[in-house]
């Protein structure tokens, strides 16, 4: 089966860097994604990593070890806005059924 | 307009009662899911659809049904509430080949 861990919570400041984990483990893998939520909203896509290394858009980048069975979601110069829940997720059997993680929730401060 | 809609928004409900939640999306999508969120747990996936002659059972399925009644349109129904489905329930949709979901606001329920 396909289980997921991430930390349930992250505390970081304004314009500070944090990075949030993820480790999996898959009976058969095609790649890690990541989603926003904030409180009461819906879940929102960041990114997607089918391959080893790291993806960059903007102030957020995606990394992934396929030999690891890792890997991170890098937020650069945090923003109140930042402050939301962070999902990993990975579709199980190629046809884009996610798995997700529990999340981790992001606390910015001033 | 949101590309992809839910009805209702919030809903009370008591323990036996039949309801449904509806799904509607402009994307033009083949994919739809539907997923319940608890607090403390990612989303889980309960029934999923590839094409409207394709309905698919998820993690779980148990006590809830699901009929699509046209590309852009999935309902979920709940045959005979009970308290511990009491959740956040949403609808998403995706395009063949690609990998992002577009989730609907959310329908929070809450069954007596």
């Amino acid at each position: 089966g396909q289980s997921l861990e991430q930390p349930s919570e992250v505390t970081a400041v304004e314009g500070a860097i944090v990075q949030i984990n993820c480790t999996y483990q898959t009976s058969g893998f095609y790649g890690l994604s990541w989603y926003q939520q904030h409180d009461g909203g819906a879940p929102t896509f960041l990114s997607y990593n089918a391959l080893d290394g790291l993806e960059e858009t903007g102030r957020f980048s995606s990394f992934l070890s396929r030999s690891d069975s890792y890997g991170y979601l890098l937020l650069q110069e945090l923003q109140m806005k930042d402050s939301a829940s962070y999902f990993c997720a990975v579709p199980k059997g190629g046809y884009n059924k996610l798995i997700f993680g529990a999340g981790t929730r992001l606390a910015v401060h001033p | 307009d949101a590309d992809v809609t839910q009805t209702p928004r919030n809903r009370i409900t008591k323990t036996g009662k039949r309801i449904m939640l509806e799904c509607s999306q402009t994307k033009g999508h083949d994919r739809m899911y539907w997923y319940r969120q608890d607090p403390g747990l990612g989303l889980r996936l309960i029934y999923y659809s590839f094409d409207v002659k394709d309905i698919n059972k998820g993690e779980i399925s148990d006590g809830y049904s699901v009929s699509r009644q046209a590309q852009a349109k999935f309902s979920l129904s709940l045959e005979s509430a009970i308290p511990n489905q009491t959740a956040l329930y949403f609808c998403a949709t995706s395009d063949r080949g690609e990998e992002t979901q577009y989730f609907g606001p959310g329908t929070r329920l809450l069954v007596l």
